[in-house]
C-alpha cells in the first residue's frame, strides 16, 4: 500500500527565515504527482504546490519550492521569507491508485514566530 | 468558476442519531468526488470516492455510507452515530486530467 510519511509533527521558524518540511513516500506507480497542502486555523485545505514525477525540475510557487528526489522518494517543501500567515498544518500527499486518489501524510504543524 | 459547498460547518449529535452531510460542486460536470475524515493527529483518511453517479467506492469499513443522487452532489450518511465518528469531514472534487483536489470548507462533527 502507498504510504506518505512526515517525520516532523511540529516545527517553528522565525518570521523572514527559511524552513524546510520533510516528506517521504512509497509508491509503485511509474508516473504520479506529489502535493503539498496547507491547512490554516480556518481548516480550509489549500493546494500549495504540486510536482509531476517525470519532471526533473523542482516546482516553485513564489516563496514555496520543493526538493524532489525521485530515487530517494523524498519530497520536501521549502518556505522562504516565512510570514506569519504561513502558520498552518502542512500535508504532503501522493497520488496513487487506479482513480488517482490522494494519500496524505499525518501533517507538520508549522508555527511562524514574530 | 468552479466552487464547492459543504454544510453544515459544525454539528453536534448524540450517539445513536442519524447523520447527513452534504457536498455540492458548481461549475463543472462529472467531477470525481471524495469524502475524507480528519481525526486529531491522524492526517486525512479517505472514506469514499465516486467517479460517477452510482459509482461509489468505500476505502474503509465503517459506520458510514455515501450516496451521489446527482452528478455534482455527494452525501455522507450514517444511520446511528458512534462516538468514534467524531472528527472533521472534508469533501473534495477533481476532474479527469487535473491532478489534485479542491476541498470544501469542512464539517466539524462532535458526537456526544
Amino acid at each position: 500500500a502507498q504510504t506518505v510519511t512526515q517525520s516532523q509533527p511540529e516545527m517553528s521558524v522565525q518570521e523572514a527565515e527559511t524552513v524546510t518540511l520533510s516528506c517521504t513516500y512509497d509508491t509503485s506507480e511509474n508516473n504520479y504527482y506529489l502535493f503539498w497542502y496547507k491547512q490554516p486555523p480556518s481548516r480550509q485545505m489549500i493546494l500549495v504546490i504540486r510536482q509531476e514525477a517525470y519532471k526533473q525540475q523542482n516546482a516553485t510557487e513564489n516563496r514555496f519550492s520543493v526538493n524532489f528526489q525521485k530515487a530517494a522518494k523524498s519530497f520536501s517543501l521549502k518556505i522562504s521569507d516565512s510570514q506569519l500567515g504561513d502558520t498552518a498544518m502542512y500535508f504532503c500527499a501522493s497520488e496513487g491508485g487506479s482513480q488517482g486518489n490522494l494519500i496524505f501524510g499525518k501533517g507538520t504543524k508549522l508555527s511562524v514566530k514574530p | 468558476s468552479q466552487t464547492i459547498h459543504q454544510w453544515p460547518a459544525t454539528l453536534v449529535q448524540p450517539v445513536g442519531s442519524p447523520l447527513s452531510l452534504e457536498c455540492t460542486v458548481e461549475g463543472t460536470s462529472n467531477p470525481n468526488l471524495y469524502w475524507y475524515r480528519q481525526a486529531a493527529g491522524r492526517g486525512l483518511q479517505l472514506l469514499f470516492y465516486s467517479i460517477g453517479i452510482d459509482q461509489i467506492s468505500s476505502e474503509v469499513p465503517q459506520n458510514l455510507s455515501a450516496s451521489r443522487p446527482q452528478d455534482r452532489q455527494f452525501i455522507l450518511s450514517s444511520k446511528k452515530l458512534l462516538l468514534s465518528d467524531s472528527g472533521f469531514y472534508l469533501c473534495a472534487w477533481s476532474v479527469l486530467g487535473f491532478h489534485g483536489y479542491t476541498f470544501g470548507s469542512g464539517t466539524r462533527l462532535t458526537v456526544v
